[in-house]
């Protein structure tokens, strides 16, 4: 089992619809956990974190932690084709363990 | 400020030749960070640096791979004896090193490597 599993997709997702990405880690004493999105062609860059004791919400984007089935979920509301993007979770506990992406295509 | 940067944006070179790709961090970022990213694929982590040291060399695929960190800023990875395997795109990422949860890293543009 990976540490951090997502899933590869694609994901498609109508334009004005909620994207919603999810992301499962092993570690239960995960600490922090991060949203990167990477543009094809590109590097990855932040989105936002949370720490294991809140969600958050910036903008159209709101990460949530369900810590008792280890998931980590980020949700965009209003998806616009400028979302289309491979998105990368990242989770700590001593170190960064990086998901392998899920790519999202948002339809117009 | 300036953000990560690194050089060559792009190198291409014959298989054997050895190649040097530069890192330069956000200015006080005490850690900073080496991956690879294939084609397609997701982040292979290969070596972190706090200041000039490497407590975590684990993700090096093998004894072609180096890099070192001086003045604890400017890092370069050094492959030798190239392969056609180690094309892909190389990533470098820095953070402020605190250690704390959200130590958030950012990554520079990267440096894609063809070798032919």
């Amino acid at each position: 089992q990976k540490e951090v599993e997502q899933n590869s997709g694609p994901l498609s997702v109508p334009e004005g619809a909620i994207a919603s990405l999810n992301c499962t880690y092993s570690d239960r004493g995960s600490q922090s956990f991060f949203w990167y999105r990477q543009y094809s062609g590109k590097s990855p860059e932040l989105i936002m974190f949370i720490y294991s004791n809140g969600d958050k919400e910036d903008g159209r984007f709101t990460a949530q932690l369900n810590k008792a089935s280890q998931y980590v979920s980020l949700l965009i509301r209003d998806s616009q084709p400028s979302d289309s993007a491979t998105y990368l979770c990242a989770v700590r506990r001593y170190q960064l363990i990086w998901g392998a992406g899920t790519k999202l295509i948002i339809k117009p | 400020g300036a953000g990560v940067s690194q050089s060559p944006s792009n190198k291409v070179t014959e298989k054997g030749k050895d190649v040097e790709l530069r890192c330069d961090p956000i200015s006080g970022h005490t850690a900073l960070y080496w991956y690879r990213q294939s084609l397609g694929q997701g982040l292979e982590f290969l070596i972190y640096f706090q200041g000039n040291s490497a407590p975590d060399k684990s993700g090096l695929p093998s004894d072609r791979f180096s890099a070192e960190r001086t003045g604890g800023s400017v890092s370069t990875l050094t492959i030798q004896r190239t392969q056609q395997e180690d094309s892909a795109v190389y990533l470098c990422a820095s953070s402020s090193g605190t250690g704390w949860g959200g130590d958030t890293q950012y990554f520079g543009p990267g440096t894609r490597l063809t070798v032919l």
